[in-house]
């Protein structure tokens, strides 16, 4: 079955741990990008990914860090989290990097930060 | 990067006609429309997309005015189901591929 997946689904932890959240996709997709969605701000995007090796800013990317050595894998790193990283985290892929495709999302992350 | 306005929320009652209006003032020749739908809990998942004129499939129909300066979700017929937040896209074709999703619309059906 052709999905995005993500893990963990729900994470507790506290402030300075640092965490990594992993997504996949088994689509041979070029394009991966990572959202956070908060109440009243709808999706904002942290970072994406054109290709292996290329990754860029999206409009919230202060305290996360991403890296993409594999087509299929996209972590996005917390390595210090802070209580305003608390927010429920969305991975995306799509089939090509230079058009609006179609966005693909995995189920999502809820991260608690205390 | 076309900013995009949608109404907060609205309400409806099932077998409905349902219309959510985007404004994207700024939107660049280059740029399509895209529309997606978010249940609870889960991740937004693609409706429809277009470029101008009128798009439709089996869930939706996409209207595009000539200037392109806004855009109109239409739902027919809705129902319970499609209690949903409504996310309207303005992606760019070719270079620039951050994407930028507004805060999108509420819509709540009912009996």
């Amino acid at each position: 079955e052709a999905q995005v997946t993500q893990n963990p689904r729900y994470l507790i932890t506290v402030t300075g741990k640092k965490l990594t959240v992993t997504c996949s996709q088994n689509m041979n997709h070029e394009y991966m990008s990572w959202y956070r969605q908060d109440p009243g701000l709808g999706l904002r995007q942290i970072y994406y990914s054109m290709n292996v090796e290329v990754t860029d800013k999206g409009d919230v990317p202060e305290g996360y860090k991403v890296s993409r050595k594999e087509k299929r894998n996209f972590p996005l790193i917390l390595e210090s989290p802070s209580p305003n990283q608390t927010s429920l985290y969305f991975c995306a892929s799509s089939l090509l990097a230079g058009a609006p495709d179609e966005q693909y999302f995995g189920p999502g992350t809820r991260l608690t930060v205390t | 990067l076309a900013k995009t306005t949608q109404p907060i929320s609205m309400d409806s009652y099932e077998g409905q006609e349902v219309n959510i209006t985007c404004s994207h003032n700024n939107i660049a020749t280059n740029d399509y429309i895209t529309w997606y739908q978010q249940f609870p809990s889960q991740g937004p998942r693609f409706i429809i997309q277009g470029y101008k004129t009128k798009v439709t499939n089996e869930v939706a129909s996409l209207f595009i005015p000539a200037d392109r300066k806004s855009s109109t979700l239409s739902l027919p017929r809705v129902s319970l189901s499609d209690t949903a937040v409504y996310y309207c896209l303005v992606a760019v074709t070719g270079g620039g591929n951050k994407l930028t999703f507004g805060t999108g619309t509420q819509l709540k059906v009912e009996l």
